[in-house]
């Protein structure tokens, strides 16, 4: 089974700064998908940034970028000129790929951000 | 619609009742997927829907939770004789289910319950 770790139950950023969250995740799989969840208070998920295994190159979607580690399991979320809006919960998410799976998502605890004026 | 839908978005009950939690996926996609998110937890899967079909119900805990979506649509989530550790955020989630599907899925704002 696969699991995912996220290390940092609380992070604090001012405003404009860079702050990186952690995760790290277990599983005997080559092919799958790797993801950054956003959720803010209204409680809805919304997706960060997406990464596929078979890619060497990190993702990145404006201010947000991943240093994805393949070999040591790793896949953390950096986020740039940090805004008030970025305030939210923060989970990673492991998916296996496979058509017949369905989009299958193993998340971690989750990492609280909270960015300060 | 524009997004996934869920109802209701509170939910009060006492134990030993049943409740219905109902989603109404993004127009189209055929996949469906419920998750339960328990305080300061991540989600945990619950069952996957492609079409009228559960094609993966291993993530429901045990016989009091059963999930229908009869006409490839509309979902209910169906909990019987609830105990209080049922009390979450119960969140539904859609995608495309299709070849270039991207992977990502598209999730509601929940249905938080809660068991007296």
């Amino acid at each position: 089974a696969q699991t995912v770790t996220q290390s940092q139950p609380e992070m604090s950023v001012q405003e404009a700064e860079t702050v990186t969250l952690s995760c790290t995740y277990d599983t005997s799989e080559s092919n799958y998908y790797l993801f950054w969840y956003k959720q803010p208070p209204s409680r809805q998920m919304i997706l960060v940034i997406r990464q596929e295994a078979y890619k060497q190159q990190n993702a990145t979607e404006n201010r947000f970028s991943v240093n994805f580690q393949k070999a040591a399991k790793s896949f953390s979320l950096k986020i740039s000129d940090s805004q008030l809006g970025d305030t939210a919960m923060y989970f990673c998410a492991f998916m296996k790929r496979r058509a017949a799976y369905g989009n299958k998502l193993v998340f971690g605890a989750g990492t609280i951000l909270r960015v300060k004026s | 619609g524009a997004g996934v839908s869920q109802t209701p978005s509170n939910k009060v009950t006492e134990k030993g009742k049943y409740v219905e939690l109902r989603c109404d996926p993004i127009s189209g996609h055929t996949a469906l997927y419920w998750y339960r998110q328990s305080l300061g937890q991540g989600p945990e899967f619950l069952i996957y829907f492609q079409g009228t079909g559960a094609a993966d119900d291993s993530g429901l805990p045990n016989d009091r939770f059963f999930a229908v979506r009869p006409e490839g649509s509309v979902s209910t989530l169906k909990i019987q004789r609830t105990e209080r550790g049922d009390s979450a955020v119960y969140l539904c989630a859609s995608s495309p289910g299709l070849a270039g599907d991207t992977g990502e899925l598209f999730f509601g704002e929940g249905s938080r319950l809660t068991v007296l």
